[in-house]
């Protein structure tokens, strides 16, 4: 089972920061968080990810919390391109990736 | 550019006949991987590969088996298609366990 909680769905306005949110309370010290999308009939991109603090490349940025129970993916100037099933997940070496269901990003004109 | 190309992107054969689904990355990454996708139950791993003739099992490797030759390619083998296997398959590679892992384009196969 996936150790993350996000929402089904959210909308955001072209143009517009996208904030993804995710919880992860029963993370553990030396897991990290990753990010993936999954643009309709592709394969999932990776994005970004982190352990403690908060990461940023030229795709996004990670928040992840003091406390690591919870992070946010910033897009911060949304696209139509940008809409996709984006994944959160949480792991560490030696245990298998679990994509959950995912939040599914409507970028809207 | 990483690249993970595989064999076909759209697969159609019956049931019980033998499925060589193949992948291939041309980044020499130690890690490579195999997944089906199915709507409503997210993506779920059948086998992983650490290392050229290493397999492992992922959480359904029932009906699924693989091999790895060669270090940049890893194959997905149905030895005899079901129509529950009617799926999309994605192949993944990755340069170290905790290293984010690139996606093929998928291959959706559907068996009658």
């Amino acid at each position: 089972d996936a150790k993350t909680t996000q929402p089904p769905s959210m909308d955001c306005a072209e143009g517009r920061a996208a904030n993804l949110p995710c919880n992860h309370s029963t993370i553990s010290g030396n897991e990290y968080v990753y990010w993936y999308r999954q643009i309709h009939s592709q394969g999932p991109q990776y994005i970004i990810h982190g352990l403690k603090n908060n990461e940023t490349n030229e795709m996004a940025s990670l928040i992840i919390t003091e406390d690591r129970k919870s992070s946010t993916l910033i897009l911060p100037h949304a696209t139509l391109r940008d809409t996709a099933v984006y994944y959160c997940i949480v792991n560490n070496y030696g245990q298998n990736f679990v994509f959950g269901p995912g939040t599914r990003l409507s970028v809207l004109p | 550019d990483v690249k993970v190309t595989q064999s076909s992107r759209y697969l159609v054969k019956r049931t019980g006949e033998k499925v060589f689904l193949e992948c291939v990355q041309d980044m020499d990454h130690e890690n490579m991987f195999w997944y089906r996708q199915d709507p409503g139950l997210g993506l779920r791993l059948i086998y992983f590969s650490y290392d050229v003739k290493m397999k492992e099992k992922g959480d359904i490797p029932e009906g699924y088996s693989v091999s790895r030759e060669k270090k940049e390619r890893f194959s997905l083998i149905l030895e005899s298609a079901s129509t529950n296997q009617t799926s999309m398959y994605l192949c993944a590679s990755s340069l170290s366990w905790l290293y984010e892992q690139y996606f093929g384009p998928g291959t959706r196969l559907t068996v009658t």
